[in-house]
């Protein structure tokens, strides 16, 4: 199993492109997540998806859209990257409590 | 909503010392309080969780303590190694599938 993998590892982005950072999971989990991670503010939640066809807005919602693409996927999009977005982004799988995180992808919009 | 603090934001310990960090919840509906390690690079990882019908569970040298009434647990780490220099988080949720809310982490430096 290779649990959660996310893709790209690393971008840089002008301010203004769009980009989508991908996420799959293949321990069959209901519950998927998008985190971002910035020094001193721990993990925040951007949007999660309970279930397959549902997705709802987390802490930190602005700026971002998600798509539950199927069981296995949830991609989250920058439509304009802005400098603060500027983060690591984690994604999570969750079976019941325990969420699985992926290696992360460390963005950087200047 | 919910709102985890977690202190202190580092620790430094010779190693074979023990490490305690410390986290407070706010939401009393609260009843899953999970601990992840992060190491360096990495996504964090799920080390050790505590339900609120129980007041402390250990793991060989991890143990994780529930206080319900006053809202805070603690992580406890005994005989440290180098191996456990790592950012640690505390989180809180009401369990399911219920969002969970991180703590801002402790980045623990044991010194060999």
């Amino acid at each position: 199993n290779a649990g959660v993998t996310q893709t790209p590892k690393f971008q840089v982005l002008k301010t203004g492109q769009s980009m989508t950072l991908q996420c799959a999971q293949d321990m069959n989990h209901n519950s998927m997540y998008w985190y971002r991670q910035d020094p001193g503010m721990g993990l925040r939640l951007i949007y999660y998806s309970a279930s397959e066809g549902t997705t709802d807005k987390g802490e930190v919602p602005n700026g971002y859209n998600v798509s539950r693409l199927n069981k296995r996927e949830f991609s989250l999009r920058l439509e304009s990257a802005a400098p603060s977005q500027t983060s690591v982004y984690f994604c999570a799988s969750a079976s019941q409590e325990t969420q699985y995180f992926g290696p992360g992808t460390r963005l950087l919009v200047l | 909503g919910e709102n985890v603090e977690q202190h202190p934001s580092t620790l430094s310990v010779q190693e074979g010392d023990s490490a305690v960090i410390k986290c407070t919840y706010s939401d009393s509906a609260s009843n899953y309080f999970p601990w992840y390690k992060q190491e360096l690079g990495k996504g964090p990882q799920l080390i050790i969780d505590i339900r609120s019908n129980v007041g402390e569970k250990k793991d060989q040298r991890i143990a994780v303590t529930l206080n319900k009434t006053a809202k805070h647990f603690s992580l406890h780490i005994t005989e440290t190694q180098p191996e456990d220099s790592a950012v640690y988080f505390c989180a809180a949720s009401m369990g399911g599938y219920q969002k969970v809310t991180f703590g801002t982490g402790t980045k623990l430096q044991v010194i060999p």
